[in-house]
C-alpha cells in the first residue's frame, strides 16, 4: 500500500504570494491532518479534515486554510506569504478513529522570500 | 494546557550502549502519548503509543517506553543502539491524535 504523498516536495515562493500544498492520504484514510515544522517553534498542529469536514484548528492565523475532497485528498493554502512562513509542512493520514497509528508523509519545504 | 518537555536537545551515544530519551508531559487527563521518530528528509514514523493498559509499551526497531504517571514521564528506552538509530526524537501527547502536541525534539548521535 503506498504511503502518505506530499506534493511539491520543495517550493520557493516571495512574501505576499499564495501558495497550495497538496497531499494524498494512504488509501482508505478519511482523517488528513496537517502539521507545520521549524527550527524555532518545531511541531504545530495546523488543522484536520475527516470526511470532508475539518474536526479541529490549531492556533494559526486565517492566512492558513485547508480542504478535503471527497476522495480525501486535501489541500492546504497559505494565503499573503510572510518570512515566518518558511518551514516544512508535514501532512498525516489515518483511517478516522482517534486511537488510530498516524502515518506522516515526507513533508512539503516551503522557503518563503 | 497540554504541554511537552523533552529536555535533552542533542545527545550522542556509542553503538552498542544503552539508550534512554526523556520526556516530561503537562496534561489534564489521562494522556495519549507518543514516540516518533524523524529521519533527515523524512517525515515522522510512530515507534510506540500509549493510550491506557501496561505502562510498558513495546515499539518497534527494538524501542519501548515507560509510562510514570507520578514522575509525569514517558521516557524511551532501547538497550543496543545502532548506527541507523541516529536521527530526531520527537515526544507528543493528545487526545488519541487530535490536536497533538509535540516536544522540541533529541537529536541522537550515534558513534561508531
Amino acid at each position: 500500500k503506498a504511503g502518505v504523498t506530499q506534493t511539491p516536495r520543495y517550493l520557493i515562493k516571495t512574501r505576499g504570494q499564495q501558495v497550495t500544498l497538496s497531499c494524498s492520504p494512504i488509501s482508505g484514510h478519511r482523517s488528513v491532518s496537517w502539521y507545520q515544522q521549524t527550527p524555532g517553534q518545531g511541531l504545530q498542529f495546523l488543522f484536520e479534515y475527516f470526511s470532508e469536514t475539518q474536526r479541529n484548528k490549531g492556533n494559526f492565523p486565517g492566512r492558513f486554510s485547508g480542504r478535503q475532497f471527497s476522495n480525501s485528498r486535501s489541500e492546504m493554502n497559505v494565503s499573503t506569504l510572510e518570512l515566518g512562513d518558511s518551514a516544512l509542512y508535514l501532512c498525516a493520514s489515518y483511517y478516522g478513529q482517534s486511537t488510530d497509528t498516524q502515518y506522516f508523509g515526507p513533508g512539503t519545504r516551503l522557503t518563503v522570500l | 494546557a497540554q504541554s511537552v518537555t523533552q529536555p535533552d536537545i542533542h545527545i550522542t551515544v556509542s553503538e552498542g550502549a544503552s539508550l534512554e530519551l526523556r520526556c516530561n508531559y503537562s496534561y489534564g487527563a489521562t494522556p495519549y502519548l507518543f514516540w516518533y521518530v524523524q529521519s533527515p528528509g523524512q517525515g515522522l514514523q510512530l515507534l510506540l503509543k500509549y493510550f491506557s493498559g501496561d505502562t510498558l509499551v513495546q515499539g518497534i526497531k527494538g524501542f519501548e517506553a515507560e509510562f510514570k504517571r507520578s514522575q509525569s514521564s514517558f521516557n524511551l528506552r532501547k538497550p543496543s543502539v545502532h548506527w541507523s538509530d541516529a536521527a530526531e526524537y520527537f515526544c507528543a501527547v493528545g487526545e488519541g491524535n487530535n490536536d497533538m502536541r509535540f516536544g522540541a525534539g533529541t537529536r541522537l548521535t550515534v558513534k561508531p
